[in-house]
């Protein structure tokens, strides 16, 4: 699988819009990009996937560049409780027993 | 469906006592996997299932490690004996073949050894 690589951290303030980076610049052409968050003492969650084209989904938006070498994980209207670890993973889909590695993610923090 | 299921959420243990988790996934699923997460090392996979039968154990880190899932609906992990070190949260999860969804993650177990 290709590494990506995020921001160890960053802030947002609430009601404004969180974009969280990725850069995955050795991504394969059947590699999707898919974004898990991590409450505290919770388990990962799924968030959105995407190959090439932009996706929307209730919880996010993701934009994938045209090279497909980074990616941008966006919340619309971030909320406190959006406050997480968020990780950015590349790997080849519909074949689960390709293994989801989880990297350092993105700390999140939503301030009032 | 009631997402996947993890038991016990929290286990305090003797070192060298044998520890026993829990996994119930999600019925339908045909993959489960095991993780571990710890402050040093973050989230790591230690054994993964298809079908009932284990694909890939390469993570586990030592023999006093175990899992085995005997049927669809049901998986252990296992430690024997326990060690300070294994202090860690462990998270079990199930997944689709076509992974429409991503992977479903249980609420984890927190087990501390002294």
């Amino acid at each position: 699988d290709a590494k990506t690589t995020q921001p160890p951290s960053m802030d947002c303030a609430e009601g404004r819009a969180a974009n969280l980076p990725c850069n995955h610049s050795t991504i394969s052409g059947n590699e999707y990009v898919y974004w898990y968050r991590q409450i505290h003492s919770q388990g990962p969650q799924y968030i959105i996937h995407g190959l090439k084209n932009n996706e929307t989904n209730e919880m996010a938006s993701l934009i994938i560049t045209e090279d497909r070498k980074s990616s941008t994980l966006i919340l619309p209207h971030a909320t406190l409780r959006d406050t997480a670890v968020y990780y950015c993973i590349v790997r080849v889909r519909d074949n689960a027993g390709n293994m989801l590695t989880f990297g350092g993610g993105t700390r999140l923090m939503v301030k009032p | 469906d009631a997402g996947v299921i993890q038991s016990p959420r929290h286990e305090v243990t003797e070192m060298g006592q044998e520890v026993t988790l829990r996994c119930k996934p999600i019925s339908g699923h045909d993959y489960l996997f095991w993780y571990r997460q710890t402050m040093m090392r973050g989230l790591e996979l230690l054994i993964y299932f298809n079908n009932n039968v284990p694909i890939d154990d390469s993570g586990m880190p030592e023999d006093r490690f175990s899992a085995k899932m005997p049927n669809a609906s049901f998986s252990t992990l296992k430690i024997q004996p326990s060690e300070p070190r294994d202090s860690a949260v462990y998270f079990c999860a199930s997944s689709l073949v076509a992974e429409l969804y991503g992977y479903t993650f249980g609420s984890g177990t927190r087990l501390t050894v002294v």
